[in-house]
């Protein structure tokens, strides 16, 4: 297993389009997050899931931004309606449990809205 | 409001010396602390933590200190080697909570 796997690396979308961000997490991790890196910024945390379930999405935004870890295949961070706001570097980390310190994080999607 | 402050955007150090990235946090209910590293278009990758019970952990050239009291917390890596310039982000958590980062420090070792 390579790690947190992310795809795209790079995502371009026009304003008004839908941008799909997927992370796969690592073997045997069942616990996803996704952070925001806007320029010059830190992470900001969005939302925490478990297999088919929102645990804390207090990071997200309301609306256009929604997230979900099915059954199977990978967690889908879903931004509907892109603004150049939303160019930023998205991160998904996972872990086995609960823990802080099992964090394992991917590479990230970098999204330009244009 | 950032309950987790990196006042120092940026830092050089000469390659040998001690660098030394510091953090503050306003959360009086974080009880773990952890520091990580980040190279320009990769993700963070873990490099030490330390629990609220402990006030120093040691890592080979990397150490951690936290003063509680003062809700404070270190990192120094001593000596600085090149290959340690990157970003380096602090992250704390309240029971189990999700991470809450500092906008990093970027530190750039001189050879």
């Amino acid at each position: 297993n390579a790690g947190v796997m992310q795809n795209p690396r790079h995502l371009v979308r026009r304003r008004g389009q839908e941008a799909r961000l997927r992370c796969s997490p690592m073997k045997g991790h069942s616990h996803v997050y996704w952070y925001r890196q806007l320029p010059e910024e830190g992470l900001k945390f969005m939302v925490y899931l478990q297999k088919e379930n929102i645990i804390d999405e207090s990071g997200m935004p309301k609306e256009r931004f929604s997230a979900e870890f099915p059954k199977e295949g990978p967690s889908i961070l879903r931004i509907q309606q892109v603004v150049r706001g939303d160019s930023a570097a998205y991160f998904c980390a996972s872990s086995p449990g609960q823990e802080s310190y099992g964090y394992t994080f991917g590479s990230g999607t970098r999204l330009t809205v244009v | 409001d950032q309950q987790v402050k990196q006042n120092s955007p940026s830092l050089s150090v000469q390659e040998g010396r001690i660098s030394i990235l510091n953090c503050d946090y306003t959360n009086s209910m974080f009880d773990y602390f952890l520091w990580y590293k980040k190279y320009p278009a990769e993700g963070p990758t873990f490099l030490i933590s330390i629990s609220s019970i402990k006030d120093k952990n040691e890592d080979g050239r990397f150490t951690v200190f936290l003063n509680k009291s003062a809700k404070h917390l270190s990192l120094h890596i001593v000596p600085s080697q090149p290959g340690d310039s990157a970003v380096y982000f602090c992250a704390a958590s309240a029971g189990n909570t999700p991470l809450v980062f500092g906008k990093g420090t970027r530190l750039s070792v001189i050879a």
